[in-house]
């Protein structure tokens, strides 16, 4: 049983680039949620998508977009790169049961480099 | 602004001892409190999970006390291992709010 599974694992790009990361969630699971990890800090939320919408934001620019496909698996684009994007990025699943808070499984992340 | 406040940022505990780390919140909205694991160069990994109708809950070596009184909970590492050793964040969300809200962390090393 496949776990999160996130591409590529690391990722150098300069300002003003823009970059697409892909995550496929884990087996079963039908939401998919975004967080950026700044080094040395916990996680801070981007997004989340269910059923191909985006269904709640946190406190992130425009620049940070996303998507998610009918097979569940989803991007996140982030455009105009500033040196404060060099982060972890982090794709979480969980599966929606109408059962509300269930448990995220996160992926290894994407580690990206802005120079 | 941090919704979750976590200390200590780090810890050193002898093979055998007891890790104690706290958090606690304001949001009395909060009815989900995660634990998660994170080695060096990996995604954080649920560990251990309560709700706010029960006051502890027992893992084999992990435990989660949680006083909503207080508005506080902490995740006890019983009899540490140098496996152990890692960055722990804890976490919260309520019914209405989809994201987790993580702690800064806390760095634990277990000496053997």
């Amino acid at each position: 049983d496949a776990g999160v599974t996130q591409s590529p694992t690391h990722l150098i790009k300069t300002r003003g680039q823009q970059v697409t990361l892909r995550c496929s969630p884990k087996s079963g699971h039908d939401t998919v949620s975004w967080y950026q990890q700044a080094l040395g800090q916990g996680p801070q939320f981007i997004f989340q998508y269910y059923e191909e919408e985006e269904r709640q934001r946190g406190n992130f620019p425009d620049r940070f977009s996303g998507h998610q496909f009918p097979n569940y698996s989803s991007e996140l684009n982030v455009n105009a790169l500033l040196l404060g994007d060099s982060a972890l990025y982090l794709c979480a699943s969980s599966r929606s049961t109408g059962v509300p808070n269930q448990p995220q499984h996160f992926g290894d992340g994407t580690r990206l480099s802005i120079l | 602004q941090q919704q979750v406040k976590q200390s200590p940022q780090s810890l050193i505990v002898q093979k055998g001892g007891i890790s104690i780390i706290n958090c606690a919140y304001e949001n009395t909205a909060f009815d989900y409190f995660p634990w998660y694991q994170q080695f060096p160069g990996k995604g954080p990994a649920l560990l251990i999970a309560i709700r706010p109708d029960v006051s502890e809950k027992k893992e084999g070596r992990f435990t989660i006390s949680f006083n909503k009184s207080a508005k506080q909970f902490s995740l006890h590492i019983m009899d540490s291992q140098p496996g152990d050793s890692a960055t722990y964040f804890c976490a919260a969300s309520s019914r209405s709010d989809y994201k987790l809200s993580f702690g800064a962390g806390t760095t634990v090393t277990v000496r053997a």
